[in-house]
């Protein structure tokens, strides 16, 4: 069973880093890529970018570019999201999701972690 | 970028109604789009892929349609179990989704 396990709610102050994380089972890891997906009541769900785990190529989203940096870790099949100073619109629930092949659809998500930044 | 327009925002509709959402793309797409359903609490669910294509487990209520720009996602019959927020993302050009519509019952 495909399963992707997302590390627990964060509060966090503007300014401060985070990376949160996502660890894949129960498929090959590198033959797959991971996207990341932000959900906020205002905007509902936004691509943020994806990682090919096999080579770590990564694509974002032209809106999260330079924003956020997304990595993987093939030794622990486990995929990233990392932020180097965070603001209080980064406030959001972030999934990850599996991206199947051609047609590229997310067929296996994440449980979703909870980010609050506040002062 | 590819912008993806969905209409309506909400919807309120009975059980037993059938209900229309629509997509537009900013430019074509082909039948690159998919379909998925949100519920407060969980994580979103593939219902439609490849425009017109059911997922794996997904009741046949469900269906869509279209290519290039313009396509549909339709409930045949609304259960209630249906009420969530359902959105489009297409694949064409990177990846980008609508801004949801949010479903209720009436």
């Amino acid at each position: 069973e495909v399963q992707l396990v997302q590390s627990g709610t964060e509060v966090k102050k503007p300014g401060e880093s985070l990376t949160i994380s996502c660890k894949a089972s129960g498929y090959t890891f590198t033959s797959y890529w991971i996207a990341w997906v932000r959900r906020t009541p205002g905007k509902g769900l936004e691509w943020m970018g994806s990682v090919y785990a096999g080579d770590s190529d990564t694509k974002y989203s032209p809106s999260f570019q330079g924003q956020v940096a997304i990595s993987v870790d093939k030794s622990s099949n486990t995929a990233y999201l990392r932020w180097t100073s965070l603001k209080a619109s980064d406030t959001a629930m972030y999934f990850c999701a599996r991206l199947g092949g051609s047609p590229f659809y997310l067929d296996s998500w994440g449980q979703g972690t909870p980010v609050t930044v506040s002062s | 970028d590819i912008q993806m327009t969905q209409s309506p925002s909400s919807l309120s509709a009975s059980i037993g109604d059938r209900v229309t959402i629509t997509c537009q793309a900013s430019q074509d797409i082909n039948t690159h789009l998919n379909w998925y359903q949100h519920k407060p609490g969980k994580a979103p669910k593939l219902l439609i892929y490849g425009a017109s294509n059911l997922a794996t487990g997904v009741p046949s209520r469900f269906s869509g349609s279209g290519s290039g720009t313009d396509f549909a996602f339709t409930v045949s019959s609304l259960q209630p179990e249906d009420i969530a927020t359902y959105y489009c993302q297409q694949y064409a050009y990177i990846y980008s989704f609508g801004q949801g519509t949010k479903l209720e019952i009436k």
